[in-house]
């Protein structure tokens, strides 16, 4: 079975700072990536997606993820926080047939 | 376009009541997703949908769930009889055609307390 881990259920920058969310996954085939946002009292909408072809994927909002087989992982990273960026993201795998299965989630908090 | 609509938003009713929640995917889309999300078990895959056809309920927590989708615009999501554990937030998603895209459009949820 595919599943996702993300490290860290709260993570706390300064507006300004650098970004980090992690994710490492486990599949036993090659596996479809994707990071979602998760606004307050809103659905979850995509930031972005690997599925094999660059690994190194841009998504919106300035968000990037890089796909690394030898460390199965798939972390979230922004250069510079937004107060704006204060919400929750989850990760997530493809099992096939567009059934995604999802972290814990990570909430992250911007201060001023 | 209009993305996925789900109502009610919000839902307050006492254990024992019936609940139905109602989700309109985007028009086009082929598949149709409920979710469960709560603090406890995060985000739940309750049952997924193609063609209008039931593909996968293995999530469906047990019998007093149900899910239909008559047509490819509407399904629903009932809850009969409905228990205090059942308070959450349920999620309606849909995708388009494409296999493995991963890419869901997500509505804004039906937040269901039940007391």
């Amino acid at each position: 079975a595919q599943s996702v881990t993300q490290l860290g259920s709260h993570v706390s920058v300064s507006e300004g700072a650098l970004v980090l969310l992690r994710c490492n996954y486990s599949s036993s085939v090659p596996p479809y990536l994707f990071w979602y946002v998760q606004y307050p009292n809103q659905g979850l909408q995509l930031l972005l997606k690997y599925t094999s072809a660059a690994t190194l994927v841009k998504g919106i909002n300035g968000f990037e993820a890089e796909f690394k087989k030898s460390e199965t992982s798939f972390h979230l990273t922004k250069p510079s926080a937004h107060m704006s960026d204060a919400a929750e993201y989850f990760c997530a795998v493809s099992t096939g047939f567009q059934k995604l299965v999802f972290g814990t989630g990570t909430r992250l908090l911007v201060s001023p | 376009d209009a993305g996925v609509i789900q109502s009610p938003r919000h839902e307050v009713t006492e254990m024992g009541q019936e609940v139905t929640l109602r989700c309109k995917p985007i028009s086009g889309h082929n598949s149709l997703f409920w979710y469960r999300q709560t603090m406890m078990r995060g985000l739940e895959l309750l049952i997924y949908f193609n063609n209008n056809v039931p593909i996968d309920d293995s999530g469906m927590p047990e019998d007093r769930f149900s899910a239909k989708m008559p047509n490819a615009s509407f399904s629903t999501l009932k809850i009969q009889p409905s228990e205090p554990r059942d308070s959450a937030v349920y999620f309606c998603a849909s995708s388009g055609q494409g296999a493995n895209t991963g890419e869901l459009f997500f509505g804004e949820g039906s937040r269901l307390t039940v007391l």
